[in-house]
């Protein structure tokens, strides 16, 4: 149980496209999902908290408009980052709180390159 | 403020011998702590928890975690070490807003034959 999917797995875009990234919970509702970004040999960093039907919530230095969170479900929350550039390439995971929960359950991430 | 401190950047152990990996938090009220493991190339996995209770909170594959409140320690333990434990494990302590997750900088764990 408590299974996170994230698609896709791996995407290369160019400069000035966007990019859509899914996450899924497949066996539990999820009241609060989280999107993280993971630079190599580092730890996470929060970007954003998103509770089901609301606006998320994102962190200092995080841009709203760039990476735009959507979380319409239970169970789906998106993150899109519009106008990429090359300093967007990065690991990009999200997790999913499962209602009534204290921990996180991660997706397997998404490698995004923007060339 | 939470904050979480992992002060081992690598850990080295022989296969077969007893693992630590450590971590130390700070917190206002009770703490809950958690433990992550990452695997190469794969996403975090959940491993264990501690909210309250007994103080020895066992997890997934075999390892357990001592929450120590006078020490502000949640050491992570495995008594027999195999040489598929090695990864990278992070220490977590819940932030005050949201359910959301501070983060230890993680410990690189190798188990060598």
């Amino acid at each position: 149980g408590a299974v996170v999917s994230q698609h896709p797995s791996w995407v290369i875009c160019k400069s000035g496209t966007s990019v859509k990234i899914e996450c899924r919970s497949l066996d539990f509702q999820a009241t609060t999902m989280f999107w993280y970004r993971q630079f190599p040999k580092q730890s996470l960093m929060l970007m954003a908290t998103s509770n089901e039907g609301s606006k998320a919530t994102y962190e200092q230095g995080v841009e709203k408009d760039k990476f735009l969170i959507n979380h319409a479900s239970l169970t789906l929350s998106t993150l899109t980052v519009t106008s990429a550039h090359p300093e967007d390439s990065s690991f990009y995971i999200c997790s999913a709180r499962p209602s009534g929960g204290h921990e996180q359950y991660f997706g397997p991430g998404t490698r995004l390159t923007v060339t | 403020a939470q904050s979480v401190a992992q002060p081992e950047d690598q850990v080295n152990v022989a296969e077969g011998n007893p693992l630590t990996v450590k971590c130390t938090y700070s917190v206002s009220g009770n703490p809950y702590l958690f433990w992550y493991v990452q695997y190469p190339n794969r996403g975090l996995q959940f491993l264990l928890k501690y909210i309250t209770g007994d103080n020895l909170v066992k997890g997934s594959y075999g390892f357990e975690a001592e929450f120590n409140k006078s020490q502000t320690s949640f050491h992570l333990k495995k008594p027999s070490a195999l040489v598929s434990d090695s990864a990278l494990y992070f220490c977590a302590v819940r932030g005050e807003s949201n359910y959301q997750l501070i983060w230890g900088a993680g410990t690189k764990l190798i188990i060598k034959p």
